[in-house]
């Protein structure tokens, strides 16, 4: 098993360009989050999705979209890149009923 | 609003000392708190806990939850430079979808 995938690793943008980040696992886990962290801060959620079709607002979703069409995958848009987002972007899964997250290895994302 | 605070922020000690790393909490309808490793990438699971006064533990690591005073220590004896990371406290509330409140971690420095 992959685990939890996430593309691209890095990526660098201008203000007001767009990008979607990809994030996708293979555990058939019911539950996807996206979290953003932002140097010496903790995790702070941006979307989550229970399930293929449903979605919602975390903590701080202003300026992002998400959409959950299959169990497998769960992408992160970026509409009109903003300096304030910049940050590293991570995607976690979880089973129903498990509070445990596992979570993919990052984007690192810098807007200029 | 869920509230997680981690302390210190930042500690730097020399191998073979033996760390106490610290979490309270505020959040509706505790359910779980969960602590993770962070090294270079993505969060690593270390520990849950759900009942008070319980210890959990894995090798040198050791973590208990006090429900009553809302606050879990992580203990680390005889420290090596692998346990160089950011250690993050996690906490679950009753809000739904198994959502995760995060603290802003603690740096944790193992110097030879």
């Amino acid at each position: 098993n992959a685990g939890v995938t996430q593309t691209p690793k890095f990526r660098i943008l201008k203000i007001g360009q767009s990008m979607t980040l990809q994030c996708a696992q293979d555990m058939n886990h019911n539950y996807m989050y996206w979290y953003r962290q932002d140097p010496g801060m903790g995790l702070k959620l941006i979307y989550y999705s229970v399930g293929a079709g449903i979605t919602d607002k975390g903590e701080v979703p202003n300026g992002y979209n998400v959409s959950r069409s299959t169990t497998e995958d769960f992408p992160l848009r970026l509409e009109l890149a903003a300096p304030s987002q910049t940050s590293v972007y991570f995607c976690a899964s979880s089973y129903y009923g498990e509070y445990e997250q596992y979570f993919g290895p990052g984007t690192r994302l810098t807007v200029t | 609003e869920d509230k997680v605070v981690q302390s210190p922020l930042s500690l730097v000690v020399h191998e073979g000392d033996t760390v106490t790393l610290n979490c309270s909490y505020e959040v509706t309808n505790f359910r779980s708190l969960l602590w993770y490793k962070q090294e270079k990438k993505a969060p690593t699971f270390l520990f849950m806990l759900t009942s008070s006064g319980i210890e959990k533990k894995s090798g040198r690591l050791s973590s208990i939850l006090d429900k009553k005073e809302l606050f879990s220590i992580l203990n680390i004896t005889a420290t090596q430079t692998g346990d160089s990371a950011i250690y993050l406290c996690a906490v679950a509330g009753a809000k739904g979808a198994q959502k995760l409140v995060f603290g802003q971690g603690t740096r944790l420095t193992i110097n030879p």
